[in-house]
């Protein structure tokens, strides 16, 4: 069976500080990961994808995730936080050989104060 | 492209009454997810379909809830008779066919049963 931890129920950063929020997973074979954000009464937009290949991976509105495959763990990360980066963050995964559904993390609140 | 498209965005009923909740996938992809989303357990699967053909139903709840995808661009999930614990945000996905796509989410439909 696959999981994945979010460790930190809510995570409080300055703004312009730089923010990381956690996540680690277990999983049978090779992981495919993704992070997800869901703003209120939103659907959750995709962020970025662990594919292949180089274990920095950059995605959309200047956030990325390193992957680290000792750790099993694939944190989210950005150099410079904005109070609108204020939302719910899913870490989720799934096997490469297993089924398409995602399994997701509990999500962590990112509150980024001005 | 729209996204995903899913229908009602709110819809309050009565326990023991029928609900049913659509989904209109990005057109081209061939999986579709459900998900729901409450505080208690998070995100998770309910079922999935690939190619119109559901792949992974264990997640579904107990007889009450079915689901159908009769074509490429329409999906329902039915819940007979509803129950206050189906309170929830009910959410739909979409994927192409290659495994290293990525699940693109409706903006959800937020279920409340009296």
């Amino acid at each position: 069976a696959q999981s994945v931890a979010q460790p930190e129920d809510q995570v409080n950063v300055a703004e312009g500080n730089p923010l990381t929020v956690k996540c680690t997973y277990s999983v049978s074979g090779n992981p495919y990961l993704f992070w997800y954000v869901q703003y209120p009464n939103r659907g959750l937009q995709f962020l970025l994808k662990y594919i292949t290949g180089d274990n920095l991976v950059k995605g959309s509105y200047g956030f990325e995730a390193e992957f680290n495959k000792s750790q099993t763990s694939f944190h989210l990360k950005k150099p410079s936080a904005l109070v609108s980066d204020s939302a719910l963050y899913f870490c989720a995964v799934r096997d490469k050989a297993g089924r398409r559904a995602l399994t997701f993390g509990s999500g962590t609140r990112l509150q980024v104060q001005p | 492209d729209a996204g995903v498209i899913q229908s009602p965005r709110h819809e309050v009923t009565e326990m023991g009454q029928e609900v049913t909740l659509r989904c209109k996938p990005i057109s081209g992809h061939d999986y579709l997810f459900w998900y729901r989303q409450t505080m208690m357990r998070g995100l998770e699967l309910l079922i999935y379909f690939n190619n119109n053909v559901p792949i992974d139903d264990s997640g579904m709840p107990e007889d009450r809830f079915s689901a159908k995808m009769p074509n490429a661009s329409f999906s329902t999930l039915k819940i007979q008779p509803s129950e206050p614990r189906d309170s929830a945000v009910y959410f739909c996905a979409s994927m192409g066919p290659s495994a290293t796509d990525t699940q693109y989410f409706g903006p959800g439909t937020r279920l409340t049963v009296l």
